[in-house]
């Protein structure tokens, strides 16, 4: 199994600024996936956080807006950039060991 | 692109009630997975399925791969299994991302 954390657990954010929500896992994991779901919606894949190269990002989605870090094989972070009202999600930090899929509590954040 | 369908979007029943959730996708696939969340967020991984059938307490999932097809199944309803319940797909491959479906919201009454 694995045992992951999120920082912060919510935040309500002003139009423009951004946020930078950490990731901790209990042990070493290859990938570290980062997921949005929007109010009433199902979660949609950011990026794929690999440690020692850049992120790869699925269709919609940007660096400069989404700018990740994966320091090590443990955490990574997610930054929202500057935020507006459509970025007020519950973004999820997630791994995998093999097939098997685990989620981190979530952060839930309101832009106002 | 693989499209993840679950059905019914919402659902309440009675406490007591057998319950049934269903998935169905397009392509092949390497595994099923049904998830659960809870209204704070958390999301739990239930079952991973790549065949047949799987039962943990009152839950029971099955898979039928020739029709693409699963269900999840809650026997006994309690109010405590009101959640949304969410189905997804992975392929397998070097990354394993998960495709998922829009979720079912299950209200159980007392």
């Amino acid at each position: 199994s694995a045992v992951i954390s999120q920082k912060p657990s919510r935040d309500i954010c002003q139009r423009g600024t951004s946020l930078t929500i950490q990731c901790q896992v209990d042990s070493q994991v290859t990938m570290m996936f980062w997921y949005r779901q929007q109010p009433g919606q199902s979660l949609t894949l950011i990026a794929t956080a690999n440690q020692g190269s850049e992120a790869t990002y699925e269709s919609g989605f940007v660096i400069d807006k989404f700018p990740i870090s994966r320091p090590n094989l443990t955490f990574s972070t997610l930054t929202v950039s500057n935020m507006s009202p459509e970025d007020s999600s519950i973004y999820l930090c997630s791994v995998n060991r093999g097939i098997q899929q685990f989620f981190g509590p979530g952060t839930r954040l309101t832009v106002l | 692109k693989n499209e993840v369908e679950q059905s019914p979007q919402n659902l309440t029943a009675q406490e007591g009630e057998f319950i049934t959730i269903n998935c169905s996708y397009s392509v092949g696939i390497s595994a099923l997975h049904w998830l659960q969340q809870h209204p704070g967020g958390g999301i739990v991984s239930l079952f991973m399925l790549s065949s047949g059938k799987k039962k943990h307490g009152r839950l029971i999932a099955t898979i039928n791969i020739q029709e693409k097809h699963s269900s999840l199944h809650i026997t006994a309803s309690h109010p405590r299994d009101s959640a949304v319940y969410i189905c997804a797909v992975s392929y397998g491959g070097a990354t394993n991302k998960l495709i998922f479906g829009t979720g079912t919201l299950l209200a159980v009454q007392p």
